[in-house]
């Protein structure tokens, strides 16, 4: 069955600080992974795209790993702002009947406080 | 427009009673994308339209699920005989359908749908 985890499920951290998001996938066959951010109320939004072949993609102050033989991504925010308060959404692209299907995990809820 | 606008952003129903969501995509766009998030879960996939037709409906839970898309631009999700489990986040999402990693979806707001 086509997975996608994320730890931690939520997180709180002080405004200037330093995190990093975990996602582990199942998803077969794999086009490439994005890194999504939803604000409240809000739909998501996309924040990097990477295919299997790349290691890192770097976005501001967003940046995200992905080692596809071990199927695990990682997200790294660095200097968080207030702004940073959302849940971030690990999406893996699977290809199925030639469109990108798109599988969520659950998210990681990131409070950043002052 | 600009980007992809759903109405109404909320929506109170009773159980039982009929609802329809409507998503205006991005001008364009030949795909279209439905999906549903309860609370503290990720969007999950109901249905993808390219152009008028439904390509993939695989993710409607049940025959009380709907969608349409007449002209190949807007599309209105229905719902029939609504149940409390049907409250929940519809999302809406669109891309210009080229495929390929670079096609990439673009969120509505959501319509909240509450079932009392």
């Amino acid at each position: 069955k086509n997975q996608v985890e994320q730890s931690p499920q939520s997180l709180i951290i002080l405004e200037g600080k330093n995190c990093t998001l975990q996602c582990n996938y199942t998803v077969s066959p794999f086009s490439n992974l994005r890194w999504y951010k939803q604000d409240t109320g809000r739909g998501p939004v996309s924040l990097t795209i990477m295919t299997f072949s790349e290691n890192t993609k770097s976005n501001g102050r967003y940046t995200a790993t992905l080692d596809a033989d071990t199927k695990q991504s990682s997200l790294h925010i660095t200097a968080s702002q207030l702004s940073d308060s959302a849940s971030y959404i690990c999406v893996v692209i699977g290809l199925s009947g030639g469109y990108n299907k798109l599988i969520f995990g659950a998210g990681t809820r990131l409070a950043v406080h002052p | 427009g600009a980007g992809v606008s759903q109405t109404p952003s909320n929506k109170v129903t009773e159980k039982g009673k009929y609802v329809e969501l409507r998503c205006d995509p991005i001008s364009g766009h030949t795909a279209l994308y439905w999906y549903r998030q309860s609370l503290g879960q990720g969007p999950e996939f109901l249905i993808y339209f390219q152009g008028t037709g439904a390509a993939d409906d695989s993710g409607l839970p049940n025959d009380r699920f709907f969608a349409v898309r007449p002209e190949g631009s807007v599309s209105t999700l229905k719902i029939q005989r609504t149940e409390r489990g049907d409250s929940a986040v519809y999302l809406c999402a669109s891309s210009s359908g080229r495929g390929g990693e670079t096609d990439t979806q673009y969120f509505g707001p959501g319509t909240r749908l509450t079932v009392l």
